[in-house]
């Protein structure tokens, strides 16, 4: 069974960091690419991320670039989320999520974590 | 201001046929698949429609979906209370390089 489990959210200062935790089991996760998804409260869906399943490929949404970077340690079945510059508009749920291919450029995504809750605030 | 469009909102009564539409361009839904989530109330999203009409193992086969030049359609039928949710098509924009999502759409069972 595939299970996501994302951790690490939390309340960050503004131009503080954090970092998110996705611990990955029951599949090959070296051979799937994932991605970061931000659900900002009462709003839509945001790709904010996707790495390939090597790691050696990555994306970034035009809001994030610079300042987000997104990683993978395949011995360990985690995807990372290094959240720096952190701003208001940053606050919202982060999901991970099990691309259905190796590629990252899609948005196939078969297996989502359940969450966890950023909050940037003073 | 979400780069694919859809309608905020849909309604439907029980066993009619509902559809969701979504709107694009050639650079995301024109050149590449559409897959469409959906997302319960307080829960994380999950994958209902890939590669434009494929279901995953599990998604009842009330749901489906097309795609036709830049847009695409999440069709449901023999509607159920328990598809009340918010409704998401998803691309991969070759302008961008991002995956880009549609703004929702939240289906109302009456």
């Amino acid at each position: 069974e595939v299970q996501l489990l994302d951790s690490g959210g939390g309340l960050g200062q503004p131009g503080g960091s954090l970092r998110l935790s996705c611990a990955a089991s029951g599949f090959t996760f070296s051979s799937y690419a994932m991605s970061w998804v931000r659900q900002a409260p009462e709003k839509g869906l945001e790709w904010v991320s996707g790495i390939s399943g090597s790691g050696g490929t990555t994306y970034y949404a035009d809001s994030v670039k610079g300042r987000f970077t997104i990683s993978r340690d395949n011995s360990k079945n985690t995807l990372y989320l290094r959240m720096n510059s952190l701003r208001a508009e940053d606050t919202a749920v982060y999901y991970c999520g099990k691309g259905g291919l190796a590629r990252p450029n899609s948005s196939w995504l078969d297996y989502w974590g359940q969450g966890t809750l950023v909050t940037v605030s003073s | 201001q979400s780069v694919l469009t859809q309608p905020p909102s849909a309604s439907g009564t029980p066993g009619q046929r509902v559809t969701i539409s979504c709107s694009g361009s050639s650079s995301n839904i024109g050149g590449n698949t559409v897959n469409w989530y959906q997302q319960l109330p307080g829960t994380a999203p999950k994958l209902l429609i890939y590669s434009n009409n494929e279901r995953p193992s599990g998604v009842p086969d009330r749901f489906s979906g097309s795609k036709s030049g830049t847009s695409a359609s999440l069709a449901i039928t023999g509607l159920q209370s328990e598809d009340e949710a918010d409704y998401y098509c998803a691309a991969w924009d070759d302008s961008l390089n991002a995956v880009v999502f549609g703004g929702g759409t939240k289906l109302t069972v009456l």
